[in-house]
């Protein structure tokens, strides 16, 4: 009962580096998303997916790319590291056909340092 | 401007007591309202939900009131549990935000034994 999975759980990248979190569910869920938190603030969106092939922009969108070509898979890119965007990384998803995405599933966190 | 507030950062409670922690929010557009449980290295667990044509939603030992008029709802635990111990967030959906979860920055609860 694998549900939403993450990876990897830890990553230490160098200013300028690119990189791939990934994330996988296999409840067949519509929608997906990627949140990032940060110390005294509560998640905030960078990029959500209501189906395949169909993205959008969250809150804080800028210096991530994602991608939806399955109904399974939503990777986060980073195409060019900054300290800025040291974090904590959580994927989740939600079953969708509605208007909100209601009771989301999250994945247990991606922990990302830039230095 | 957080649209989700949880003025309180940290709360706690005796075992067995009454646990109430608020969240207040300014878009009056928001009509679905969330609790989230998280504890540490994990990710946050889905709680209890309430749509905006309800005041009150009961689960258990969890039950969520909406006072609309004051935009402000609460999460109730009774009786507080050891295992209750995590950090709690509300969250929001709705007008602009219709596929997007507004999420407050969280209320730390300790259940002292």
């Amino acid at each position: 009962n694998a549900g939403v999975t993450q990876t990897p759980k830890f990553q230490v990248l160098k200013t300028g580096q690119s990189m791939t979190l990934q994330c996988a569910q296999d409840m067949n869920h519509e929608y997906m998303s990627w949140y990032r938190q940060d110390p005294g603030m509560g998640l905030r969106l960078i990029h959500y997916s209501v189906g395949a092939g169909i993205t959008d922009q969250g809150e804080v969108p800028n210096g991530y790319n994602v991608s939806r070509s399955t109904t399974e898979d939503f990777p986060l890119r980073l195409l060019s590291a900054a300290p800025s965007q040291t974090s904590v990384y959580f994927c989740a998803s939600s079953p969708g056909g509605g208007r909100a995405p209601g009771e989301l599933f999250f994945g247990e966190g991606s922990r990302l340092t830039v230095l | 401007d957080q649209q989700v507030k949880q003025n309180s950062p940290s709360l706690s409670v005796q075992e067995g007591r009454i646990s109430i922690l608020n969240c207040d929010y300014t878009n009056s557009m928001f009509d679905y309202f969330l609790w989230y449980k998280k504890y540490p290295a994990e990710g946050p667990t889905f709680l209890i939900s309430i749509s905006s044509i309800k005041d009150k939603n009961e689960d258990g030992r969890f039950t969520v009131f909406l006072n609309k008029s004051a935009k402000h709802l609460s999460l109730h635990i009774v009786p507080s549990q050891p295992g209750d111990s995590a950090v709690y967030f509300c969250a929001a959906s709705g007008g602009d935000s219709n596929y997007q979860l507004i999420w407050g920055a969280g209320t730390k609860l300790i259940i002292k034994p």
